[in-house]
């Protein structure tokens, strides 16, 4: 089965700085997204990341504070903007794997922001 | 707003007890999945149920799906310490074409008490 790398695994950042976490696919997915679980909830779709063009991002969220690049079919950046506390989460990427079952996660960004 | 709703919230149970996770949903699917999550980390695909199968299995888990009342059970059977985790259902919606994007329940926090 793929393995999608994820890192950093976890940071601590000072409020008004951005943050970019990168996720590295050993295989090749058709699809990416990026997704965000505030503490103790479930997971919210952020966007899905679209090889070679902008992102297709989900209400309430904008490419202005969570750029999204994906230059290939294997790897995605996200770029968390101007942080605040409220965007202090985990972050986690995911992908579908050509003739797999399910969608493959990274093993997720926690994020903190101070 | 959330497509799954899993109940209940948490489950407390001994070793050796089964343990059964409920989810509901709202509009056509195609398909159901279950995931685990261990504290905070990334997701576990566990099982893919489609909208025309009723039952499925592998190992100690069991799912059942019945569109008719929109939900899904997610039974472990004989469970261990290490099951301890938090269980997602997640769907994608029937649109009528390709959707890959996955909504998420809330998920339940499974204890397994040695």
């Amino acid at each position: 089965s793929a393995v999608i790398s994820q890192k950093p695994s976890r940071d601590i950042c000072q409020r008004g700085t951005s943050l970019t976490i990168q996720c590295q696919v050993d295989s090749q997915v058709t699809m990416m997204f990026w997704y965000r679980q505030q503490p103790g909830q479930s997971l919210t779709l952020i966007a899905t990341a679209n090889q070679g063009s902008e992102a297709t991002y989900e209400s309430g969220f904008v490419i202005d504070k969570f750029p999204i690049s994906r230059p290939n079919l294997t790897f995605s950046t996200l770029t968390v903007s101007n942080m605040s506390p409220e965007d202090s989460s985990i972050y986690l990427c995911s992908g579908i794997v050509q003739g797999s079952y399910g969608y493959t996660f990274g093993s997720g960004t926690r994020l903190t922001v101070v | 707003s959330q497509q799954g709703e899993e109940d209940p919230q948490a489950l407390s149970i001994q070793e050796g007890e089964n343990a059964t996770m409920n989810c509901s949903y709202k509009t056509s699917i195609n398909n159901l999945q279950w995931y685990r999550q261990n504290s905070g980390r990334g997701l576990v695909h566990l099982i893919l149920i489609r909208s025309n199968e009723r039952e499925k299995h592998s190992g100690r888990l069991r799912v059942t799906l019945d569109t008719s009342k929109k939900s899904s059970s997610l039974l472990i059977t004989a469970s261990r310490a290490a099951d301890t985790a938090s269980y997602f259902c997640a769907t994608d919606k029937d649109s009528g074409g390709s959707n890959y994007k996955l909504t998420f329940g809330k998920g339940t926090l499974l204890t397994v008490n040695p």
